[in-house]
Formats: structure tokens, C-alpha cells, sequence
């Protein structure tokens, strides 16, 4: 089975700070990888696929890179609706989620 | 508009039985692959099974292997999970999601969410 691992799995930052979320795969997954943000008590939204792929809707401060096993989700400028989980998830074999990135207010 | 919809959850005693219902609209449900997540009470998302849109292929996490059947109508726009043996640990928001991308690699659109608590 796919390991996925994600680093920090908390960050406090500020409105207008940039934020890099890194996510790696126990083996190579191609651009086999998805970017979701949940908030308490919804649904988790998908905000990026086939790991640099924006879904339609998804404001441009998120952006995805990586290929193999090392991924990043970066958000630009923080924005206060951007306090949230964020997780990733690799669809090489089956599906895996990493275990999550909390960002919260400084 | 896409809609997805669950029911079914409740509480049950450790080795019950529960089936879960996801109710799809705003889209052709039968070409869409769709799958089970679920995140059990301040946890992290698993993912628990996923059905092809002709109902032919089906995955299952090894948690739930054995114990759990992934089912579709396309007739009715219906998704389901019955779930047997049920185990403590099985307790969670379970989550129907449709399968987006060029090869059903994500999930696109998620309910609301159920909640299933195995509890005596």
C-alpha cells in the first residue's frame, strides 16, 4: 500500500503570508495527486488535481507542484477563508489520504 | 447543480448491520465512477471502497474488506454501502464522493456526510 505523509501537520500563519504545505508518497505516484481543504463540520472541497491542475472555481493564490513522490500545495497570500485542513491524496493504486495540515491564525 | 445526498446512518451495536444510501442529482450519475469516504471523529479522511459507473469494478480499503458491499442503481441515481460486522473503530462520517478527472483520480463533489457511531 501507498503511504502519504504531510509536513507540518500544523502551521499558524498570518492574512497575506504565504503557505507551503509538502505531501510525499512512500513511491512514486506520477502526478497521481489531489489537494482538498475541508473546514470544521463540511465536506473536504478539492482544490487541485493531476497535482498542478486547478479545479474550476479554485481561487489562483492555490497552486500544486511535484511529480514522483514530493509534492507541494502553496497558497500565495493568505486569505482569513483560508483557515482550514488541507489534505492530499494519491490515486496511483487505490486511493490514500495523508493524514493533514492544519492552518490556523497566528 | 450537483447534488449528492446521504442517509442511512444511525447508531448500532458492535457486530450490527447498517446500509447507507447517496442520493445523486444535477448529473448523469450512471457515467460517473463514485466512491465511500469516511473520517472518523476528529480524524484524518479514509477512503473506504469505489464502483465503476457500470457497477463492474469495485475496490475496497483492506479495513473494510469482507465486511462492507458497495452498490449502485443507475436506475434510481442511488449509491450504496451495506455494512456488516460493524467494529467500534467503524464509527466516522461517512462521506458518498463523486469521482472526477480524466480517470476518476479525485473527488470531485462530496455530500454532506452521514454519521455511523458503533457503540453498545
Amino acid at each position: 500500500d501507498i503511504q502519504m505523509t504531510q509536513s507540518p501537520s500544523s502551521v499558524s500563519a498570518s492574512v497575506g503570508d504565504r503557505v507551503t504545505i509538502t505531501c510525499r508518497a512512500s513511491q512514486g505516484i506520477s502526478s497521481w495527486l489531489a489537494w482538498y481543504q475541508q473546514k470544521p463540520g463540511k465536506a473536504p472541497k478539492l482544490l487541485i488535481y493531476a497535482a498542478s491542475s486547478l479545479q474550476s472555481g479554485v481561487p489562483s493564490r492555490f497552486s500544486g507542484s511535484g511529480s514522483g513522490t514530493d509534492f507541494t500545495l502553496t497558497i500565495s497570500s493568505l486569505q482569513p477563508e483560508d483557515f482550514a485542513t488541507y489534505y492530499c491524496q494519491q490515486a496511483n493504486t487505490k486511493f490514500t489520504f495523508g493524514p493533514g495540515t492544519k492552518v490556523d491564525i497566528k | 447543480e450537483v447534488q449528492l445526498v446521504e442517509s442511512g446512518g444511525g447508531l448500532v451495536q458492535p457486530g450490527g448491520s447498517l446500509r447507507l444510501s447517496c442520493a445523486a442529482s444535477g448529473f448523469t450519475f450512471s457515467s460517473y465512477e463514485m466512491n465511500w469516504v469516511r473520517q472518523a471523529p476528529g480524524k484524518g479522511l479514509e477512503w473506504v471502497s469505489y464502483i465503476s459507473s457500470s457497477g463492474s469494478t469495485i475496490y475496497y480499503a483492506d479495513s473494510v474488506k469482507g465486511r462492507f458491499t458497495i452498490s449502485r442503481d443507475n436506475a434510481k441515481n442511488s449509491l450504496y454501502l451495506q455494512m456488516n460486522s460493524l467494529r467500534a473503530e467503524d464509527t466516522a462520517v461517512y462521506y458518498c464522493a463523486r469521482a472526477g478527472g480524466a480517470v476518476a483520480d479525485n473527488f470531485d463533489y462530496w455530500g454532506q456526510g452521514t454519521l455511523v457511531t458503533v457503540s453498545s
